[in-house]
């Protein structure tokens, strides 16, 4: 089975500061992708970035970035340079190979204040 | 760019009614899912489909049945709602099976549910 922790339920940051949200997960898995999705409050989910297990080299997409210590189970998101459409629910998800489906994390509340 | 589709943002039913939640991707995708969302609970994975008139249990499939008669539309069916089924349903498609293409999941806007 596959778990993901989010223990920060609500979080909030200045714009233009940076901020980092936090992941833990656990799986038996070898090989697994993590992900983290956004869900403004229109509710349509968008993948902000994604890390393949075997890649040791910290994916990055412009202003967001991650901090992946596999041996640790973490994956953990940082937003530069925040902006008010930062705001937003997010969700850290992993898959992995045998289990063929994502496993969501419960969700990070960040609301980004002028 | 994929899209996934849902047709109703926001529905209300009553307490026994048969519901229907529809949902289409044009992207041609083999996998598709529904999902429930409720507060500190994230998302559930309800059933899903790696193909046409074949369908998986997810996690949460109690009081929920699936339907997929074409590539590209999943219906969702509660044969008789509840009110502990007033939430909000999010539909996802990914492209296989296999690796990151199968990992990747594209999501719909959601459909409101509240059930009285």
């Amino acid at each position: 089975a596959q778990t993901v922790t989010q223990s920060q339920p609500e979080m909030s940051v200045q714009e233009a500061e940076t901020v980092t949200l936090s992941c833990t997960y656990d799986t038996s898995e070898s090989n697994y992708y993590l992900f983290w999705y956004k869900q403004p409050p229109s509710r349509q989910m968008i993948l902000v970035i994604r890390q393949e297990a075997y890649k040791q080299q910290n994916a990055t997409e412009n202003r967001f970035s991650v901090n992946f210590q596999k041996a640790a189970k973490s994956f953990s998101l940082k937003i530069s340079d925040s902006q008010l459409g930062d705001t937003a629910m997010y969700f850290c998800a992993i898959f992995g190979g045998s289990a063929r489906q994502l496993t969501f994390g419960s969700g990070t509340q960040l609301t980004v204040l002028p | 760019d994929v899209k996934v589709t849902q047709s109703s943002r926001y529905l209300v039913k009553r307490t026994g009614e048969k519901v229907f939640l529809e949902c289409v991707q044009d992207m041609d995708h083999e996998n598709m899912f529904w999902y429930r969302q409720d507060p500190g609970l994230g998302l559930r994975l309800i059933y899903f489909s790696y193909d046409v008139k074949m369908k998986e249990k997810g996690d949460i499939p109690e009081g929920y049945s699936v339907s997929r008669e074409k590539k590209e539309r999943f219906s969702l069916i509660l044969e008789s709602a509840s009110t502990n089924q007033t939430s909000m349903y999010l539909c996802a498609s990914s492209l296989t099976s296999l690796g990151l293409a199968g990992a990747e999941q594209y999501f719909g806007p959601g459909t409101r549910l509240t059930v009285t």
